[in-house]
């Protein structure tokens, strides 16, 4: 099983230049969700998304946008890309279970803006 | 807002020593689930252990325990005889119905 994808691994980027993150995940999950990492600052949320269509602000949203336009996958970009967006991204996703589901996590996608 | 602390920002221990990460949540759920995560050098998040709010029972998986604590809104996490294969970075992870929040991560160092 694949579980959840992230492309890409690995981007590097220069200031003001866009891009977008690919999630995917074939658990049929309904629940998805960007966080970031960053050292000493545990995952913060970006957005998440309760189902197809839909998506909400999480803790850190400014500088991003998503769409849910398909249940499998969950797409987060970054329309101008600013060196405070360096982190780690993690999407992750949790079946329809209100608060019992736990998170099923992609492998990270490491960005450096320069 | 729900809030996560967990005031240990790394721990050093030596190996076969018994180790217990501090977790603290705020939360105005009446319902919610609480979550330990561990997530090793090579980066991948790795679910250990989930529980409700209503359930207060410790639970012992092999070396891993857990303490948790609703009257003082603790959710410790013990292991016990701990090996180099434990080091790692911990997550206590509070959820409500739609998201999850994370605490800062104790890092802990197991020496041989």
């Amino acid at each position: 099983n694949a579980g959840v994808t992230q492309t890409p691994k690995f981007r590097v980027l220069k200031t003001g230049q866009s891009m977008t993150l690919l999630c995917a995940q074939d658990m049929n999950h309904e629940y998805m969700y960007w966080y970031r990492q960053d050292p000493g600052m545990g995952l913060r949320l970006i957005h998440y998304s309760v189902g197809e269509g839909t998506t909400a602000k999480g803790e850190v949203p400014d500088g991003y946008n998503v769409s849910r336009l398909k249940k499998q996958n969950f797409l987060l970009g970054l329309e101008s890309a600013a060196p405070s967006q360096t982190s780690v991204y993690f999407c992750a996703s949790r079946t329809l279970s209100g608060y019992t589901g736990e998170l099923f996590f992609g492998e990270g996608s490491r960005l450096t803006v320069l | 807002a729900q809030k996560v602390t967990q005031a240990q920002t790394e721990i050093s221990v030596v190996e076969k020593e018994d180790v217990t990460l501090d977790c603290v949540y705020e939360t105005r759920d009446t319902t919610y689930y609480l979550f330990w995560y561990k997530q090793p050098p090579s980066g991948e998040l790795v679910f250990l252990i989930r529980r409700n709010s209503f359930d207060e029972q410790n639970e012992i998986s092999g070396r891993y325990s857990w303490n948790f604590q609703k009257s003082t809104s603790s959710f410790n996490f013990t292991i016990t005889a701990s090996q180099v294969v434990d080091s790692a970075v911990y997550f206590c992870v509070h959820s409500g119905y739609s998201t999850l929040t994370f605490g800062k991560g104790t890092m802990l160092l197991v020496s041989p």
